[in-house]
C-alpha cells in the first residue's frame, strides 16, 4: 500500500536548527515535495527532491534517499514566523499524497 | 496571492443540495489539481488535470464528486447530494508538468460546510 510518515509535533527555539522527517512507501515514485502552511492559509512550496542528495534554498535544505524511501527538511536559524505546518507530499505515477504533518513551534 | 484564484471563498448549504466551485490557476500552468483538507490533516488528493484530460481520479472520490476543465484553463468541482461529511476547505492547485520537478501553486481554497 501507501503510506507516508512523519511526525506530528517538533518544538524547538529560536536560532535553533531542526529536522523533520519523512518516511513513505509507494509506487511509481517521481519525487518528494515539502509543503509549509500557516494557520487559516494554503500550503506554499518549499522543496521537490527528485534524485538523491541534498537540495537547499536558504534557510531551508531537502534531502533525499530514494533507496531508504526517505527525506528530511532541514530548517536553520530558526524564526519565530516558521512556526507551522510542514508536510511532506510524495508525488507518483497516479497522484500527489500529502502526509498528515508536522506542526513545528519556534519558541523565543 | 500565489496566481490561483478560487471562489467562492466559503460556501455554506444544507444536506442534500449541490455546489459547485471554480478554480482558475496561473494562465500558463498545464497541470490543474484538487484536493480536500479537513482540520489537522494533510491535503487529500481528489483528481488531477493536464489540459483539458482528466488524468486521474481518486479511488476514495464518490461517484457524488465530479471535475472539469473544458478548455485546459479554470476548472469547476461539483458535489452533488452533499453530506455533512463532505465539510471541509477544498483546494485548487496548478503546475508546469516538468519530468524532474513539480511545484503546486495552491489557491487560498473553498471551505464548504454542510448542515
Amino acid at each position: 500500500g501507501q503510506s507516508l510518515e512523519q511526525p506530528s509535533e517538533v518544538t524547538a527555539v529560536e536560532g535553533a536548527i531542526v529536522q523533520i522527517n519523512c518516511t513513505y512507501q509507494t509506487s511509481g515514485f517521481y519525487g518528494l515535495s515539502w509543503y509549509q502552511q500557516h494557520d487559516g492559509g494554503a500550503p506554499t512550496f518549499l522543496s521537490y527532491n527528485a534524485l538523491d542528495g541534498l537540495e537547499e534554498t536558504g534557510r531551508f535544505s531537502s534531502f533525499l534517499s530514494r533507496s531508504d524511501s526517505y527525506g528530511y527538511l532541514l530548517l536553520q536559524e530558526l524564526q519565530m514566523k516558521d512556526s507551522a505546518s510542514y508536510f511532506c507530499a510524495v508525488l507518483s505515477t497516479n497522484d500527489m499524497r500529502f502526509g498528515a504533518g508536522t506542526r513545528l513551534t519556534v519558541k523565543p | 496571492d500565489t496566481g490561483v484564484s478560487q471562489d467562492p471563498r466559503h460556501k455554506i448549504t444544507k444536506r442534500g443540495q449541490n455546489v459547485t466551485f471554480r478554480c482558475d490557476p496561473i494562465s500558463e500552468h498545464n497541470r490543474l489539481y484538487w484536493y480536500r483538507q479537513t482540520l489537522g490533516q494533510g491535503p487529500e488528493f481528489l483528481t488531477y488535470f493536464q489540459n483539458e484530460a482528466q488524468l486521474e481520479k481518486s479511488r476514495l472520490l464518490s461517484d457524488r464528486f465530479s471535475a472539469e476543465r473544458p478548455k485546459g484553463s479554470f476548472s469547476t468541482l461539483e458535489i452533488q447530494r452533499t453530506e455533512q461529511g463532505d465539510s471541509a476547505m477544498y483546494l485548487c492547485a496548478s503546475s508546469f508538468s516538468l519530468r524532474d520537478y513539480n511545484e503546486q501553486f495552491f489557491g487560498p481554497g473553498t471551505r464548504l460546510t454542510v448542515l
